[in-house]
């Protein structure tokens, strides 16, 4: 079946960057999706990337695509103290649109 | 998470009670779902909808019911509630099709527990 699977801890000083790694099984997956989630709240969605693309960059956010692995990275340039949460990478799209979750990475930022 | 609305926020319930967490979206969109989130194990898919009068069960349905009988609104309901479904648990929904990876909007959550 469909697995995702991403490391659960990460520790980094402040203004290092962050890269946050995922594996994903299921080659058909038409977006691969990063979302952050703060304490006590909801989903934020970040960034996402179509499965045809290597490589996105949003400000801060790097995304990266290798496809014939199926591994999904993301980076955080400049990390900062408020950007400590827990991240989740998913698959997902196609016709129902269903979103499949990897148990996420918590990403500690220390000052 | 603008546009999707969750409630309650917080809910106790003791085994065997019934209750029904509402989720709607006022951005007219086609897909809905229902996720609960547990330690360690990210995200899994409850139920979700294509649309009005559409019902598909997802990932960990046991235990739960729901409905779609307008484009807003769907509830999820607990038949008869257990420990196991103490959880947190988020509606999402998200357009058909179109641009932007189909952008899937989550509500903020409900924390559920069962005692």
């Amino acid at each position: 079946g469909e697995d995702v699977e991403q490391s659960l801890f990460l520790s980094v000083r402040e203004g290092d960057s962050s890269v946050i790694n995922c594996t994903y099984t299921d080659s058909s997956s038409t977006y691969l999706y990063w979302y952050k989630q703060e304490p006590g709240a909801g989903l934020q969605l970040l960034t996402y990337i179509f499965s045809n693309m290597d490589m996105k960059q949003d400000q801060r956010l790097t995304v990266l695509l290798n496809k014939k692995d199926k591994h999904l990275s993301l980076r955080i340039a400049d990390t900062q103290t408020g950007d400590s949460a827990i991240y989740f990478c998913a698959e997902g799209g196609g016709a129902t649109n269903k979103l499949i979750f990897g148990t996420g990475t918590l990403l500690a930022v220390q000052p | 998470n603008a546009g999707v609305t969750q409630t309650p926020k917080f809910q106790v319930l003791k085994t065997g009670q019934s209750m029904t967490l509402q989720c709607a979206q006022d951005m007219n969109h086609e897909y809905m779902s229902w996720y609960r989130q547990d330690p360690g194990m990210g995200l899994r898919l409850i139920h979700y909808s294509v649309g009005a009068g559409i019902t598909d069960q997802g990932e960990v349905p046991n235990g739960y019911n729901v409905s779609r009988s307008t484009t807003e609104d769907f509830p999820l309901r607990l038949l008869s509630a257990a420990p196991s479904q103490t959880s947190v648990y988020f509606c999402a929904s998200s357009y058909r099709t179109g641009a932007g990876g189909n952008t899937i909007y989550f509500g903020e959550g409900s924390w559920l527990t069962v005692v």
